[in-house]
């Protein structure tokens, strides 16, 4: 069974810009969850969308988004990019409900010039 | 807002050691999950913990959830190098909003040969 991948692995931007990581789900899993993980926070909720719908969202600012589409696919958008965005995003599927235990892919590296 | 408290931050020890790592809210889960992520890679699930004063062994590895369900303890047996990593807990939310994991920030293990 292939796992959660994740692209692009590694991203570098600049301020301003916006930005667009991508993640495919382990085979009929229909939450996709998404993290941001840096040294200083650890590992942060961002959302989560289950059949095309968010279903929990974290305490990030509006220039984080995401969507999914119906093969269960999930994107998130980054706008207006800032220095402090700079982390690994990691997305992570499950069965159900995003408390259960999640499948991570390896993340994106996103940097921030 | 549930927060998790891991202890220690940094653990470096020597092969063959004992050793233990901490969890602790002040929030009661419905369940506490481990996680361990390698460097360049994403998290991965070690074990699940459900019910209160519940204790799991995998291997050389101890996992202990509380009575009340606001912490977990895992221990780890005469470790080595292939242990090295950065162990997770996540508590598992329930109810509304709650339908989350809540990260700590993880203890960074360096078992040195």
């Amino acid at each position: 069974k292939a796992g959660v991948t994740q692209t692009p692995r590694y991203l570098i931007k600049t301020r301003g810009q916006q930005v667009t990581l991508s993640c495919s789900p382990i085979s009929g899993h229909r939450s996709v969850s998404w993290y941001q993980q840096t040294p200083g926070q650890g590992l942060q909720f961002l959302f989560e969308y289950f059949s095309e719908t968010q279903r929990n969202k974290g305490n990030f600012p509006g220039r984080f988004s995401g969507r999914q589409f119906s093969n269960s696919r999930s994107e998130m958008n980054v706008s207006t990019l800032e220095l402090g965005d700079s982390a690994l995003y990691l997305c992570a599927s499950s069965p159900g409900q995003s408390n259960q235990p999640q499948h991570f892919g390896d993340g994106t590296r996103l940097s921030i010039l | 807002t549930q927060l998790l408290e891991q202890s220690p931050q940094f653990l470096s020890i020597q092969e063959g050691e004992n050793l233990t790592v901490y969890c602790n809210s002040s929030s009661v889960f419905s369940s506490l999950q481990w996680y361990r992520q390698e460097p360049g890679e994403g998290p991965v699930l070690l074990v699940t913990v459900v019910t209160g004063g519940e204790v799991k062994k995998l291997k050389r590895l101890t996992f202990q959830f509380g009575d009340a369900r606001k912490d977990s303890s895992l221990h780890i047996t005469a470790a080595q190098p292939g242990d090295t990593g950065l162990y997770l807990c996540a508590g598992a939310g329930s109810g509304g909003s709650n339908y989350k994991l809540t990260f700590g920030k993880g203890t960074l293990l360096t078992v040195n040969p």
